[in-house]
């Protein structure tokens, strides 16, 4: 089983480029997350989409747009990157909300020089 | 709101040593607890989880108990290897916190042999 796909494994963008994170999941999970992964910071969620058409913000939306382009794909969007962009991203996807355990893509490592 | 706080690491142990984790956290309700794994350079895996007041979750060797009474859900392990060599991140899920989990921020484990 694929789990969770995610591409591209690496990127690296010049300030205000633009770039779409791709995500797909094989498991029929109805919700999907997007976090981001800085050293000391944990993860942070930036957006997630509890169920197919529904889109909410998590604690670090700025500079984000999301889609949830059908079941299986949930897409980041940075319209113009920045430094302060450049992190390892993460998708997650989980069968609903509750006690379900999420499970992970490999990630993104992304550079804005 | 809801809370995880890690003891800070790098925890290192020589191989066959016995390993806690403490992890205690603060939520409304009644959260689901759980252990996730992030080997180098890979997303981050469900390791073990609990979904209410003393339950054990166990996996590969790891345990970790939903302990409500000192809100604690510490994972401990009889006799590492330098496998288990990870980033371990201890998380929760709440009503309080609309069932979008809340992570701590990673404790490190090195095992040497």
């Amino acid at each position: 089983n694929a789990g969770v796909t995610q591409t591209p494994k690496f990127q690296v963008l010049k300030t205000g480029q633009s770039m779409t994170l791709q995500c797909a999941q094989d498991m029929n999970h109805n919700s999907m997350y997007w976090y981001r992964q800085d050293p000391g910071m944990g993860l942070r969620l930036i957006y997630y989409s509890a169920s197919e058409g529904t889109t909410d913000k998590g604690e670090v939306p700025n500079g984000y747009n999301v889609s949830r382009l059908n079941k299986r794909e949930f897409s980041l969007r940075l319209e113009s990157a920045a430094p302060s962009q450049t992190s390892v991203y993460f998708c997650a996807s989980s069968e609903g909300q509750g006690d379900y355990g999420y499970t992970f893509g490999s990630g993104t490592r992304l550079t804005v020089v | 709101g809801d809370s995880v706080t890690q003891m800070e690491g790098p925890v290192t142990l020589s191989e066959e040593a016995f390993l806690t984790i403490n992890c205690t956290y603060t939520a409304t309700g009644y959260p689901s607890l759980f252990w996730y794994v992030q080997y180098p350079g890979e997303g981050l895996q469900l390791l073990l989880k609990a979904t209410k007041a003393d339950d054990k979750g166990s996996n590969k060797g790891f345990e970790a108990t939903y302990r409500k009474e000192t809100t604690s859900f510490h994972l401990e392990k009889g006799s590492v290897q330098v496998s288990d060599s990870a980033v371990y991140f201890c998380a929760l899920s709440s009503s309080g916190g609309s069932y979008i989990p809340t992570f701590g921020r990673g404790t490190s484990l090195i095992v040497h042999p």
